[in-house]
């Protein structure tokens, strides 16, 4: 069926080094994509979106990265701090009128290392 | 602070009682959100309400009533829960266009007894 699911439940990184978390969908009229940081006892905190119109997107140490033809999206998280420590939900919007609609992975969480 | 408050942090109540979850936002936004979050399980899509007006249900029990008096309020009203009813219940909140991003409050964690 159609889904959003992230290969890797756990992902443990250096501090310092670079993290890439990956994300896989089956939609592919899904035509906006959005990835979520979620630190304990809060709430999915956002990072980064890309339209399917983009195939790369860059913030403060993130990229998003978007493959179409093998419907794949990726974070990319640079200097990998403490402060990164969580868990990353991709999602994907199917929706079809005027409000989002989100459909979640289950998460990946990232562990940095000191 | 995200811009979505939510109340009560923490809830605990018994499977006959009657309690409401209270959502708001502070960024002018259109449209109001819950989604559920379990344990091990990808966020679920509750209910989405936008200007007001309720546009998705997500097969959603009866024992779950949302209620949105204006774009700013949401609540969740909860009635003759089961145990597995237990979870974090999130409020979002966004410009209710296809392409923008919901802004998550930091949740309700709801236990059924």
């Amino acid at each position: 069926g159609e889904s959003v699911g992230l290969h890797l439940p756990t992902l443990s990184v250096q501090e310092g080094d670079n993290s890439i978390i990956n994300c896989a969908y089956s939609n592919s009229a899904s035509d906006y994509f959005i990835w979520y940081k979620q630190e304990s006892g809060k709430g999915p905190q956002f990072i980064i979106d890309i339209r399917s119109n983009m195939d790369k997107r860059q913030g403060q140490r993130v990229t998003v990265l978007l493959n179409k033809t093998v419907k794949h999206l990726s974070l990319q998280i640079a200097a990998t701090q403490p402060g990164d420590s969580a868990v990353y939900f991709c999602a994907e919007n199917r929706g079809a009128g005027t409000a989002s609609k989100l459909t979640f992975g289950t998460g990946t969480r990232l562990q940095v290392t000191l | 602070e995200t811009g979505v408050t939510q109340t009560p942090r923490h809830l605990v109540m018994g499977m006959t009682n009657k309690k409401s979850l209270k959502c708001e936002q502070h960024l002018g936004h259109n449209a109001m959100y819950w989604y559920k979050q379990s344990a091990k399980k990808p966020l679920e899509l509750m209910f989405v309400y936008n200007f007001k007006e309720q546009t998705e249900n997500n097969s959603v029990p009866s024992r779950f009533s949302p209620e949105c008096p204006n774009s700013s309020h949401l609540f969740l009203h909860l009635h003759t829960l089961q145990p597995e009813d237990s979870a974090l219940y999130l409020c979002a909140s966004s410009l209710g266009q296809i392409d923008s991003p919901l802004h998550f409050g930091n949740g309700t964690r709801l236990t059924v007894t």
